[in-house]
């Protein structure tokens, strides 16, 4: 079982749509990164957390550190929205900011 | 303060040759991560430096790879005999020197093929 898990997998998406994509780790961690990137493209750390809830935009975060979950959600989704978003983990139990990744989630936003 | 830059971004390799990978860190960062992502999977840490000096490089093959941060220019990825397994993104991250839970920005890539 992998450290860091993301679901879904694979979304679709119209336009206008509201979406939630979910990340749970099993590990202790002392920050939640989510991370956009788009087809070919390099990536982009949208959010780094460690408690509660961030917002820019259109994009909100939030975790749960005692569920060891956490969830990005966009509001009044966007075809330039589609890329891969993937969460990433600091744990105190790894060295430096070396971040485990879940294996990404491909959103796909329909106009 | 130019971000964490990669070259080249795109590299085409025949199989045995060598491949080099570059990473200048941001101004001010002296910690580097390198991070493979292969065909339709997620991203893997291979290794941690800081300048002059290998932290944790458990994610890193065996054979023939290896990674050097000197104390001037940039961090080197290095890959010997390359086969088309090899063929992925490879991307470098950095950060400052500020300890652990640091945040950590990331360069735009290196495409590798293997043909």
């Amino acid at each position: 079982k992998n450290e860091v898990e993301q679901s879904p997998q694979n979304l679709t998406a119209q336009e206008g749509e509201f979406i939630t994509i979910n990340c749970s780790y099993s590990v202790g961690i002392s920050a939640l990164h989510w991370l956009q990137q788009h087809p070919g493209g390099g990536i982009v750390s949208l959010f780094m957390l460690s408690s509660g809830k961030k917002k820019h935009g259109r994009l909100i975060a939030t975790i749960n550190i005692q569920e060891k979950h956490s969830s990005l959600h966009i509001t009044a989704s966007h075809p330039r929205d589609s890329a891969v978003y993937t969460c990433a983990v600091m744990s105190p139990e790894t060295s430096g900011s070396r971040l485990t990744f879940g294996e990404g989630t491909q959103l796909t936003v329909n106009p | 303060n130019a971000g964490v830059m990669q070259n080249p971004r795109h590299l085409v390799r025949r199989r045995g040759q060598e491949a080099r990978l570059r990473c200048s860190p941001m101004k001010g960062h002296s910690h580097v991560y390198w991070y493979r992502q292969l065909p339709e999977e997620g991203l893997k840490f291979m290794v941690y430096l800081q300048k002059e000096n290998i932290i944790d490089e458990s994610g890193m093959p065996k054979e023939r790879f290896s990674a050097e941060f000197p104390k001037e220019g940039p961090s080197i990825l290095r890959i010997q005999q390359v086969v088309r397994g090899d063929s992925a993104a490879y991307f470098c991250a950095s950060s400052p020197p500020a300890g652990q839970g640091t945040e950590a920005f990331f360069g735009q890539g290196t495409r590798l093929t293997v043909v």
